[in-house]
């Protein structure tokens, strides 16, 4: 059974800040890092998709790495905006029990961002 | 575009109550489909995905069942609800047969068991 873990929990910063928050995953029969963000209200959207060791991924001000053989993945944020306020999702994809595709998901970080 | 439609955006039920939640893609074939739900305190869970019509793979033992009566249709079912049931209901697709495939959720339905 995969265990995704997420720290911090929450997180708040002000306008400005840059941060970074982590997602640990089990390095065994690894297939892709997926980071989700997920506004209230809304549906959460992709962010990346990461396979390989060492792959960065960048997206405006929000870029995240990934580290398959010790089994994390950063995702930052620069200076932070108001509209960067959500939670932060990551999965982790594995073959899991022919259950392919299927993502197992952390429990998030809430990022609060003050203007 | 592909676009998702989950409904009703939330429900109110009572214990022991049945329970059907639908879901619907356009805009594309043959795809994926996932049902999760997001209880109190905890993160998203997957409970059911399809590859196909009628082919269901459950991912949890629990009072709930998926069905695929047609290709972009996905319908979450329960006979009797428990209290334990009562959470956030997201349904997803990707494209399928693929790894490392993005997965576009709906805008889910909130449920509370009562």
């Amino acid at each position: 059974i995969l265990n995704v873990e997420q720290s911090p929990q929450s997180l708040h910063v002000q306008e400005g800040d840059s941060t970074n928050f982590t997602c640990s995953f089990p390095s065994s029969n690894f297939y892709a890092l997926h980071w989700y963000r997920w506004e209230t209200a809304k549906s959460p959207e992709a962010l990346f998709v990461m396979t390989l060791n060492g792959d960065e991924k960048k997206k405006g001000r929000i870029s995240a790495t990934l580290n398959t053989k010790e089994g994390y993945s950063y995702l930052y944020i620069k200076g932070s905006q108001p509209e960067d306020s959500a939670t932060y999702l990551c999965a982790s994809e594995g073959p899991g029990g022919g259950s392919q595709g299927n993502l197992i998901f952390g429990k998030g970080t809430k990022l609060s961002v003050k203007p | 575009s592909q676009t998702i439609h989950q409904w009703p955006a939330t429900l109110v039920q009572p214990v022991g109550s049945p329970l059907s939640l639908e879901c619907t893609v356009e805009g594309t074939s043959n795809p994926n489909l996932y049902w999760y739900r997001q209880a109190a305190g905890r993160g998203l869970q997957l409970l059911f995905y399809s590859i196909g019509i009628d082919q269901i793979s459950s991912e949890v033992p629990q009072n709930l069942s998926a069905s695929r009566p047609q290709d972009r249709q996905f319908i979450l079912s329960s006979k009797k609800l428990l209290l334990s049931d009562s959470g956030f209901y997201l349904c997803a697709w990707s494209v399928g047969r693929t790894f490392a495939g993005e997965q576009y959720f709906g805008p889910g339905t909130r449920l509370t068991v009562t």
